[in-house]
């Protein structure tokens, strides 16, 4: 059964670095989502992307983040200039359609992001 | 805006006993609703969903939800747990106008034992 994959599963990195954060979503998926979990917290949305644009983002996503599709494949979130809150688990998520609010979205087993 | 409530942040069952989590919901627009759940060191999958119509939902592994728009709920129920049931759940919602953005509660670990 095809399945979303992240990479990589632990990202360790100093406080005030850039970091990208992987995503391979099924392959025929449409829509692409990045939610982050904090430790004890609960799942939160960050952002959707469609058709190579953002389509909603939370006001957690703020110009400190970014995605991209780079190729055909590959969906990335960077985080510039990393914040001790930052730690978290970062998961993927894809979907089928091009209206994505009833589809099952997929979701990767996450990347544990810790920044010191 | 919407919220998520899960009652419980632990539920404790015996293998073989029936289970139900607990989820209320709050929103001023229309909503989706959904159940994930979580086994260690794995990603969210999908247990069931409802979009519209039956109130009662079915969903893999025997689960099943009912949806109660007067009260805002939709709790999740397993007539007979087994061990590897042991897990992370998680009541999500969507609001029918967003892009698909799911709003999660806190979740709740359901431990299995014998």
């Amino acid at each position: 059964e095809p399945e979303v994959t992240q990479t990589p599963s632990h990202q360790v990195t100093q406080m005030g670095q850039e970091v990208i954060l992987r995503c391979v979503p099924i392959s025929n998926h449409l829509y692409f989502y990045w939610y982050r979990q904090i430790l004890g917290q609960k799942v939160e949305f960050l952002v959707s992307f469609y058709n190579n644009e953002i389509s909603e983002k939370s006001e957690i996503f703020d110009d400190q983040f970014s995605v991209e599709r780079p190729d055909g494949s590959n969906f990335t979130l960077k985080i510039r200039s990393t914040k001790l809150e930052d730690s978290a688990m970062y998961f993927c998520a894809s979907s089928t359609r091009s209206s994505g609010r009833k589809d099952t979205q997929y979701f990767g087993p996450g990347t544990r992001l810790t920044v010191l | 805006a919407q919220s998520v409530t899960q009652l419980d942040s632990q539920v404790p069952v015996f293998e073989e006993a029936p289970v139900e989590l607990r989820c209320n919901y709050s929103s001023s627009v229309s909503v989706y609703l959904f159940w994930y759940v979580q086994y260690p060191n794995q990603g969210l999958q999908l247990l069931l969903k409802y979009l519209s119509g039956s109130t009662l939902v079915k969903g893999i592994n025997g689960f099943e939800a009912e949806f109660n728009k007067s009260q805002t709920s939709f709790h999740l129920r397993k007539p007979s747990v087994h061990i590897s049931d042991t897990a992370e759940y998680f009541c999500a919602v969507s609001a029918t106008d967003s892009w698909g953005k799911l709003q999660f509660g806190a979740g709740t670990q359901v431990v299995v034992t014998p």
